[in-house]
């Protein structure tokens, strides 16, 4: 059973960089593409960007080059740099899997809340 | 990208009764990318339904999904307890961003 769990601080200050990281256990980090997805308090989902067990990468071009992301594959695990970060990132913050075949995402992360606020 | 609109934003059913959500989008979704999602609170999403119409793994055989082109819909034949919650629907066109509908709020009548 696949099992994904984000880490991270629960606070980060205004300007500065959110920064995550999800370990996969239970299976492999390779031949995947691997999410991260928010979500403010009493609102939808966004979906932020993917990665690929191989490295390359794609964001929601709403966030206007803000994510970065990589994977490290001997540690199977995946991470998420947010630069410049404002109240409006508060959220709860979930790493997925997708099924590429058909674009859906079969296992989440318990999820993980970052407040931005000085 | 594309836009999907749920329907109604909120639904108060009595267990037992049938439910009926609606995901609309902006613009053409190929069925084998619209799926389904379950969110109960402080929760993650659980996928219910892939491909428009295929549940998945462990998921019971009172939801089930339909639709094609921009209209879809998720149907729980007879609502359980359990059942009540915000259900999300999420497509992928032909590059990202994959995009998720406001959720429709199924709650207890």
């Amino acid at each position: 059973q696949v099992q994904l769990q984000e880490s991270g601080p629960g606070l980060v200050k205004p300007s500065e960089t959110l920064s995550l990281t999800c370990t996969v256990s239970g299976g492999s980090i390779s031949s995947y593409y691997w999410n991260w997805i928010r979500q403010p308090a009493g609102k939808g989902l966004e979906w932020l960007g993917r990665i690929y067990s191989s490295g390359s990468t794609n964001s929601n071009p709403s966030l206007k080059s803000r994510v970065t992301m990589s994977v490290d594959t001997s540690k199977n695990q995946f991470y998420l740099n947010l630069n410049s970060v404002t109240a409006a990132d508060t959220a709860v913050y979930y790493c997925a899997r997708l099924v590429s075949g058909f674009a859906y995402f079969d296992y989440w992360g318990q999820g993980t809340l970052v407040t931005v606020s000085s | 990208e594309i836009v999907l609109t749920q329907s109604p934003g909120t639904l108060s059913l009595s267990p037992g009764e049938r439910a009926t959500l609606s995901c609309r989008a902006s613009q053409s979704v190929s069925s084998s990318y619209l799926a389904w999602y379950q969110q109960k609170p402080g929760r993650a999403p659980r996928l219910l339904i892939y491909g428009a119409s295929s549940r998945a793994t462990g998921i019971p055989d009172r939801f089930s999904g339909s639709g094609s082109g921009t209209d879809f819909s998720l149907t729980i034949s007879r609502l359980e307890p359990e059942d009540f919650a915000v259900y999300y629907c999420q497509q992928y066109g032909s590059s990202p961003p994959y995009t998720f509908g406001q959720g429709t709020k199924l709650q207890i009548k």
